[in-house]
């Protein structure tokens, strides 16, 4: 059975800072997912990544695929309110996403 | 704009109850999810469904049901409401890859249905 950790499991920032989340597992996954959740309403997919050691970048977060594709990280930049939320990775192996898993998350706030 | 829609956002439910969760999507995707969502449990995959009447177990299956009689709609049926069932249930759907190639797209989720059990 494929697990995803992901630590922190709680984060609660200032406006203007940087953070790192992790997202990490024993498995190799042939894809990787970021989604972020706000309260009441579904997750949103933010990136996909696929190639060992690959970066993305989505304004000011960036998201890396380990070289291993077992692990991922989402840095964000000069954190802003709106980036409050539930932050979930999903990995797995297949194309129709029945093979995904999640991990159970990091919640970040970003005070004013 | 594309969205998976599902029928409530808040449900109470009396134990023993059968329950009927319904989610529809209107941007013609193959596939179609029921997870639910637990503090510190993250998403489980209920039940999936590829096509029109086809159906596959997730992980916690059990006392739950699906239907799917036309693409765009999916059901989830609770047969007989149980206090261990409350919880956010969500439901999603996706692209199916064309030839066989190609990362998995991602979910499109729709924004939940809380449900309590009492």
């Amino acid at each position: 059975t494929q697990l995803l950790e992901q630590s922190p499991q709680f984060l609660s920032i200032q406006e203007g800072e940087n953070l790192t989340v992790y997202c990490n597992s024993s498995s190799v996954f042939s894809s990787l997912q970021w989604y972020r959740q706000e309260p009441g309403e579904g997750p949103v997919l933010l990136v996909t990544v696929v190639t060992g050691g690959e970066v993305k970048k989505l304004k000011r977060l960036t998201f890396q695929f380990g070289d291993a594709r077992k692990d991922s990280s989402l840095h964000i930049t000069a954190a802003q309110p709106g980036d409050t939320g539930l932050y979930l990775c999903a990995g797995g192996v297949g194309l129709s996403g029945q093979n995904f898993v999640f991990g159970p998350g990091t919640r970040l706030s970003v005070l004013p | 704009d594309v969205k998976v829609t599902q029928s409530s956002r808040y449900l109470v439910k009396r134990t023993g109850e059968k329950v009927f969760l319904e989610c529809v999507q209107d941007m013609d995707h193959e596939n179609m999810f029921w997870y639910r969502q637990d503090p510190g449990l993250g998403l489980r995959l209920i039940y999936f469904s590829y096509d029109v009447k086809m159906k596959e177990k997730g992980d916690i299956p059990e006392g739950y049901s699906v239907s799917r009689e036309k693409k765009e709609r999916f059901s989830l049926i609770l047969e007989s409401a149980s206090t261990n069932q409350t919880s956010m249930y969500l439901c999603a759907s996706s692209l199916f890859p064309k030839w066989d190639k190609g990362p998995f797209y991602g979910y499109t989720f729709g924004s939940g249905t809380r449900l309590t059990v009492v």
